[in-house]
């Protein structure tokens, strides 16, 4: 079993819905991440977490510390957005600052 | 600030080359990471350096793998004698501030086809 687990692996919505990506991690972190990728490779982090809620524009992320649990919501989504949505966590017991990846969740968003 | 560079971006080889990659940082990140991506799936961790010190090495660094930070600012990864199954993309991070609370800055990848 990963240590990073997303939901759903793929994702096909139409512009405008409200978006709910998943990620579930069994390992204690001491910070979770969202990131972007778009087709070609880059990566862009979209927000870390160590605690509660974060919100930029239409993009917000959650995370329940207890539950091991953290959320991804885009509210009126746009063709813009598809993208390979990434949860990665930054576990407690690893030296450094590595991270360790989910394997991501394929969003495609139509007109 | 140019952001997290690497060169080159795509790398097609036959089996049994040797290929090199560079990656430079972010000037003033100290911390630099080498992950390694194959289609559908999230990055895997494959080494770190902190300054010149290389401080973790993934178990799925081989040693036909060898990475090189040899002043504190680019690095190299190299892969001897490559196999089929080093296709894939090669991504590099740069970091600084505090551990654990860091953001990573992402290289665009470099993409290995090994034939």
């Amino acid at each position: 079993k990963n240590e990073v687990e997303q939901s759903p692996q793929n994702l096909t919505a139409q512009e405008g819905e409200f978006i709910t990506i998943n990620c579930s991690y069994s390992v204690g972190i001491s910070a979770l991440h969202w990131l972007q990728q778009h087709p070609g490779g880059g990566i862009v982090s979209l927000f870390m977490l160590s605690s509660g809620k974060k919100k930029h524009g239409r993009l917000i992320a959650t995370i329940n510390i207890q539950e091991k649990h953290s959320s991804l919501h885009i509210t009126a989504s746009h063709p813009r957005d598809s993208a390979v949505y990434i949860c990665a966590v930054r576990p407690l017991e690893t030296s450094g600052s590595r991270l360790t990846f989910g394997e991501g969740t394929q969003l495609t968003v139509n007109p | 600030d140019t952001g997290v560079s690497q060169d080159p971006r795509h790398k097609i080889t036959k089996r049994g080359q040797n290929v090199t990659f560079r990656c430079d940082p972010i000037s003033e990140h100290n911390r630099l990471y080498w992950y390694r991506q194959t289609l559908g799936q999230g990055p895997e961790f494959l080494t770190y350096f902190q300054n010149e010190a290389q401080l973790e090495k993934s178990r799925l660094l081989s040693d036909r793998f060898s990475a090189e930070r040899p002043k504190g600012s680019f690095s190299t990864l190299e892969i001897q004698r490559t196999e089929q199954g080093d296709s894939a993309m090669y991504l590099c991070a740069s970091s600084s501030g505090p551990f654990g609370t860091d953001t990573q800055y992402f290289g665009p990848g470099t993409r290995l086809t090994v034939l």
